[in-house]
Order: structure tokens, then sequence, then C-alpha cells
């Protein structure tokens, strides 16, 4: 099992451009959510999603948007970037908690991107 | 108030101390509680999860949380430099709503060779 893996891992973009994080993840989890993480302020949750087709806003979802239109995928876009979304972002998934399923969550390995 | 405070750090410790990492919360609805690894440039992983109230333990880690205080403590003992890392603790509440977590900003251990 791979787990959670994350496409790309590095990115830098010029202010405007914009891009698609991949989350792919192999453990056939329900749940899926994207996180950015600064310096100081810790994992934010930007959206998340509780099944294929589903997406919901986390505590910081201006600027991105989300689709999960395969149960295994998440993908994350920046339409617009900007230079404060310069981050490192993780995706992660979980189960929904029913038997032989937990909500621990598993965390790929981030895409760090920079927007000068 | 934050609803999970965790001490930054960073932590100093030389090999083989004992580790002592807390967080506090004011939410009185969570019930399950985590530990996160992250080492550096990498993502984080679950190192140890405990429900409600009580101490658990798994080889050099031992996890505890006191809900009468609001207070979770992860001790390492016999501290190594390989778990020089920051530590995030995590919460959550009971329920089919309550699949969300609650993350601490995470400390930064350095364990001293």
């Amino acid at each position: 099992n791979a787990g959670v893996t994350q496409t790309p891992k590095f990115r830098v973009l010029k202010t405007g451009q914009s891009m698609t994080l991949l989350c792919a993840q192999d453990m056939n989890h329900e749940y899926m959510y994207w996180y950015r993480q600064d310096p100081g302020m810790g994992l934010r949750l930007i959206h998340y999603s509780v099944g294929e087709g589903t997406t919901a806003k986390g505590e910081v979802p201006d600027g991105y948007n989300v689709s999960r239109l395969k149960k295994q995928n998440f993908l994350l876009g920046l339409e617009s970037a900007a230079p404060s979304q310069t981050s490192v972002y993780f995706c992660a998934s979980s189960g929904q908690g029913l038997a032989g399923s937990s909500y621990e969550q598993y965390f790929g390995p981030g895409t760090r991107l920079t927007v000068t | 108030q934050k609803e999970v405070e965790q001490d930054p750090g960073p932590l100093s410790v030389p090999e083989g101390a004992i580790v002592s990492l807390n967080c506090t919360y004011s939410n009185s609805a969570f019930q399950y509680f985590m530990w996160y690894r992250q080492y550096s440039r990498k993502g984080p992983e679950l190192l140890m999860y405990t429900y409600s109230s009580g101490n658990k333990e798994d080889g050099r880690f031992t996890a505890q949380v006191d809900k009468s205080s609001k207070y979770i403590s992860l001790f390492i003992r016999d501290s190594q430099p390989s778990d020089s890392a920051t530590y995030l603790c995590a919460m959550r509440g009971r329920g089919g709503s309550n699949y969300k977590l609650t993350f601490g900003k995470g400390t930064l251990l350095t364990v001293n060779p």
C-alpha cells in the first residue's frame, strides 16, 4: 500500500497562475482533507470531503477549490495564485468510524508551493 | 482562547532524557486524543491514539489524558536522536459528525547525542 500520495512535491508559481494539486489514497477511505501548514500557524483545514462527489469548506477555504470525482482522488485547485498561498499543503484521508474503519487521519508527504 | 494550546518550544534534551510534551484544550466535548510525529519536510504520522481519560503505553511512549483538567501529555522515555521531530497533538469529539480534528501548533523537539 502506498497510503496517501501527493503530486507534485514542489512547485513555484507566479502570481496569477493556476495549478492543481492531486491527492490519491489506496486505503478505500471515505473522508479526505486538504490542509495548509505555515510556520507558527499549525495545520489549518482548507476543504474536506465525506465521500465521492461531495466537498465542504474548512477553516481557510478562500482562494481554493476542490473536487472529488473519484473516491480515491481529491484535487485542490488554485485559480489565481497569490503570495499568501505560499505554504506546505498536506492531504489526509480517514475512514468513517464504522466497523473496521476509524476516523484517524493518515497524511501524505506534502507539496511545497511557492508563489512569487 | 484557542481551542487547543501547545507550547511550540523548541525543546532540546540530551539523549536518554525523559521528555514531556503537553497540550491543553478548552472544548469539553473532545473525547479522542492523538499525537502525531512530523519529521522535517515530511507529513505528520499518527503516533498515539487514546479515548477519554487514562494512560496508554506503546514502547517508550506513554500518552496520558486528564479530562478533568483538560490536559494531555506525551512522555518519551530514553529519548533517542531519532525522536527529533515536531510533535502535534490533535483531538475530536465523539459521534458521526465529529470526524474533523483540531490540532495544536506543534512542539519542536531535538534530542542531542
